[in-house]
């Protein structure tokens, strides 16, 4: 079965500090994995995606990595602010998936503390 | 308005009442598809349409009633729901259906079955 599994389920840290979040996923023939932000009762903002063919993509603060062979992806976080504090999911697209075929995790719920 | 809407945000209904969700898609896209979001669970697709057709039915039970009447409005209907439906209901459109083809998320709605 085709999984998506986010650890830890809540950080919490001080301002200023660097931060990674970690996703892991079955079956390594994804075809893109995707880093999405929620803030509290809202919808989900596309943060990184990235294509089974590389290995990591940056966005201002943001840097997402991907390792294929270990199933697992990193977002990490530069310099970490109040602003920051979200729920962050990770979501996994596999060849040969069903129309529609984002799998998600269950999130990372991320305080940073002022 | 740009993006995916979706109306009312917030929603409380009696498991005797019949209530429907509203999403609208102003990007020009031909998929569209609700999903579930409760606590403590990952998103969960529960419906797919492609050019108004329903491509995917993710084993939902007939209490929800999906209806797209065009390419750019998606309705779900609800009647005679459990409380264990409340849950934040998200509506997502993407230019088609195809594994490239990025999701765009709306705000969701907050529904809570008394």
């Amino acid at each position: 079965k085709q999984e998506v599994t986010q650890i830890p389920a809540a950080l919490s840290v001080p301002e200023g500090e660097n931060l990674v979040l970690n996703c892991s996923f079955t079956d390594s023939a994804i075809y893109n994995l995707q880093w999405f932000r929620q803030d509290p009762g809202k919808g989900l903002t596309s943060l990184l995606l990235i294509q089974s063919s590389q290995r990591e993509q940056t966005s201002g603060r943001l840097n997402a990595s991907l390792d294929k062979s270990s199933g697992r992806s990193t977002l990490y976080i530069a310099a970490s602010q109040p602003g920051d504090s979200a729920t962050y999911l990770c979501a996994v697209r596999w060849y040969g998936g069903s129309q529609g075929n984002l799998i998600f995790g269950k999130g990372t719920k991320l305080s940073v503390k002022p | 308005e740009t993006g995916v809407t979706q109306t009312p945000r917030h929603l409380v209904m009696g498991m005797t009442n019949k209530k429907s969700l509203k999403c609208e898609q102003h990007l020009g896209h031909n998929a569209m598809y609700w999903y579930k979001q409760s606590a403590k669970k990952p998103l969960e697709l529960m419906f797919v349409y492609s050019l108004e057709e329903r491509v995917e039915n993710n084993s939902v039970p007939s209490r929800f009633s999906p209806e797209c009447p065009n390419s750019s409005h998606l309705f779900l209907h609800l009647h005679t729901l459990q409380p264990e439906d409340s849950a934040l209901y998200l509506c997502a459109s993407s230019h088609d259906t195809g594994t490239a083809d990025e999701q765009y998320f709306g705000p969701g709605t907050r529904l809570t079955v008394t």
